[in-house]
């Protein structure tokens, strides 16, 4: 089955350490993005990535940072930058060119103590 | 930068039909799609609207006018299971890369 898969479910840090989440798709996806979603808001885009190697900055990349080694691969750190980290994490992936449709991972609910 | 509206909540009644509005302002607009999340859950793409006009799925149908910035999600015969949050996001052009940017989402509750 192809998909995009995030893991943890649910991960709990304390204030003041880094973590990264973990973002994997087998759809053969050139573009990948990362969203922040707080409770009742809509989608805030993070990074995104349209290939290998290169990532732009979204609306709210401060405290954020991506890397894009793999084409499967597009894993988000959290550090301790981010004011307010707390807050649903979703991954997704689109054909190139193809913004419009995305695929989402189930997403990572983060909190931090 | 891109901005979209939409009504924060909305009720109807199973079997009824439901309109959600959406009305965008956007650099570079390509066009609008329309995405369903249940709570917890991920969101799940509903439908694109590239061209002005309506594109029917199934029981929903996506609406499209450039020259009003506006479009909507219809919902017929609706269903219990339709209870979730329906974000447009507008696709456009930003910094010379493709870009989606999300509206804050409408809560659509189905009451019996």
């Amino acid at each position: 089955d192809g998909g995009i898969t995030q893991s943890p479910k649910y991960l709990f840090r304390k204030e003041g350490q880094n973590v990264t989440l973990s973002c994997e798709q087998n759809l053969n996806h050139d573009a990948m993005y990362w969203y922040r979603q707080d409770p009742g808001q809509g989608l805030r885009l993070i990074y995104y990535s349209q290939i290998v190697n290169d990532f732009q900055k979204g609306d709210i990349a401060e405290g954020y940072s991506v890397s894009r080694e793999k084409k499967e691969s597009f894993p988000l750190t959290v550090t301790s930058a981010q004011k307010n980290p707390t807050a649903f994490y979703l991954c997704a992936s689109s054909m190139t060119g193809r913004t419009d449709t995305q695929y989402f991972g189930p997403g990572t609910r983060l909190t931090v103590l | 930068g891109q901005s979209l509206e939409q009504p924060s909540e909305v009720t109807a009644v199973e079997g009824a039909i439901v309109q959600i509005n959406c009305t965008y302002q956007t650099s570079g607009f390509y066009g609008l799609s329309w995405y369903q999340q249940h709570d917890g859950g991920a969101p799940t793409f509903l439908s694109y609207n590239g061209l002005d006009g309506l594109e029917e799925t199934g029981r929903f149908s996506s609406f499209l006018s450039r020259s009003d910035s506006y479009g909507y999600l219809l919902l017929q015969e609706l269903q219990m299971k339709d209870s979730a949050s329906y974000f447009c996001a507008g696709r456009g052009i930003s910094g010379g890369y493709q870009k989606v940017t999300f509206g804050t989402g409408t809560k659509l509750q189905v009451i019996p």
